[in-house]
């Protein structure tokens, strides 16, 4: 069974880091690329940026770009998402999810059951 | 950038009652688009990819339909398991998500 667990949220203030992870399991992780998803409270889902299976690209929304960077650890099954310079915006759950295909196709066939930033002074 | 249009907002149906969710895109996405199912609480669970094609574990009473810039999602006799928020996505180059319709309980 395919499980992804989140680990990281917490309360930040603006301008400040959060380093979120996700441990991976039940899948050929090496095999798959992955995102991360976040949902602002009470609003829609919101893409945030994608890694390639190997980890040799990586794909960012214009909301994020050159604020956050995504990671990923093919030997340790962790997906991690490095977030700088963060803004009250940037306050949702945050999901990883999996891609369905090896490749970068955007179908997310599991998720995880994501974790909390907030983001206020 | 693409914007996908989900209507109607909130659909009211009971158990039983066949459900016919729409999505919009702003131009053609070929056959590139997603439905998921998102409870309150809950992680978003995939429903249909490529359009038409049901992922692993999904009930044949979901079918997805549809090409270019209008899209269907209909739940032929619905459940109780089955109220909850349906999103539509865009799945080509940059990952959009419409605003969601939630169907409930009459």
């Amino acid at each position: 069974e395919v499980q992804l667990v989140e680990s990281g949220g917490a309360l930040a203030q603006p301008g400040g880091s959060l380093r979120l992870s996700c441990a991976a399991s039940g899948f050929s992780f090496n095999k798959y690329a992955l995102s991360w998803v976040r949902q602002a409270p009470g609003k829609g889902l919101e893409w945030v940026s994608a890694i390639s299976s190997t980890g040799g690209s990586t794909y960012y929304s214009d909301s994020v770009k050159g604020r956050f960077s995504i990671s990923r650890d093919n030997s340790k099954n962790t997906l991690s998402l490095q977030m700088d310079s963060l803004r009250a915006e940037d306050t949702a759950v945050y999901f990883c999810a999996k891609d369905i295909y090896g490749g970068i196709s955007y179908y997310f066939d599991s998720w995880g059951q994501g974790t909390l930033v907030a983001v206020s002074s | 950038e693409i914007v996908l249009t989900q209507s109607p907002a909130t659909l009211s149906l009971s158990p039983g009652e066949r459900a016919t969710l729409s999505c919009r895109a702003s131009q053609s996405v070929s056959s590139s688009l997603a439905w998921y199912q998102q409870k309150p609480g809950q992680a978003p669970r995939l429903l249909i990819y490529g359009a038409s094609n049901r992922a692993t574990g999904i009930p044949a009473r979901f079918s997805g339909s549809g090409s270019g810039t209008d899209f269907t999602l209909t739940i032929s006799s619905l459940e109780p398991a089955d109220f909850a928020v349906y999103y539509c996505q865009l799945s080509a180059n940059w990952p959009t998500f419409g605003p969601g319709t939630t169907v409930d309980i009459k």
